[in-house]
């Protein structure tokens, strides 16, 4: 079984600040794929990043950085100088490899970024 | 033409009809899957399908049935829709596990 935590329900910040929104997960299997997802007021899902499971590099993308640590079976996403169109729904899902593909998606994580 | 194509986009419906939502793919992948996302909850998975003879349950199967009618479409089914089942919906396919690629979601009321 599969299982994907996202602790922080909500997080309200200002313009400028720096966020982190955490990520642990659950999994039996060795080869897995870790994703974060953004859902802004429109609906649809905006694919982010994914991760394979022997991969533990950080990752940076602009103001975007992950971090990946499994020791501690998590996935944290920072957002530097956060700004008001960073607010949004952000999802951490999990998926192992081929033959029992499917996502597994966390709670989500309501980020407001406030002027 | 976007590669995952829901429709309807938003349906407004009462409790005991049948209603279908329907998805198109145009990524060539063999595994399709139908989500519901209702909010503090995330998405759940309803139903997968890795071909077109494999239909697999989710977590939340009860209430809905699919239907696998080629590789590229994969229908979900509320044979007696209730209020409860109110929520967004979204289909989606994958090669592998690898990448998944997300149709833009059904808003779905049952009134």
């Amino acid at each position: 079984a599969q299982k994907v935590t996202q602790a922080q329900t909500e997080i309200s910040v200002v313009e400028k600040e720096d966020v982190t929104l955490d990520c642990v997960y659950e999994t039996r299997d060795t080869t897995y794929y870790l994703f974060w997802y953004k859902q802004p007021p429109s609906g649809e899902l905006v694919f982010l990043i994914r991760r394979n499971s022997f991969d533990e590099q950080n990752e940076i993308s602009g103001r975007y950085s992950w971090n990946f640590q499994k020791s501690t079976s998590s996935f944290n996403f920072t957002i530097t100088a956060s700004q008001v169109v960073d607010s949004a729904v952000y999802f951490c899902a999990l998926s192992p490899w081929a033959s029992g593909s499917r996502l597994t998606f966390g709670e989500g994580t309501q980020l407001t970024v406030n002027p | 033409d976007a590669d995952v194509t829901q429709t309807p986009r938003n349906r407004i419906t009462k409790t005991g009809k049948r209603i279908m939502l329907e998805c198109s793919q145009t990524k060539g992948h063999d595994r399709m899957y139908w989500y519901r996302q209702d909010p503090g909850l995330g998405l759940r998975l309803i139903y997968y399908s890795f071909d077109v003879k494999d239909i697999n349950k989710g977590e939340i199967s009860d209430g809905y049935s699919v239907s696998r009618q080629a590789q590229a479409k994969f229908s979900l089914s509320l044979e007696s829709a209730i209020p409860n089942q109110t929520a967004l919906y979204f289909c989606a396919t994958s090669d592998l596990g690898v990448s998944y690629t997300f149709g833009s979601g059904t808003r779905l009321t049952v009134v």
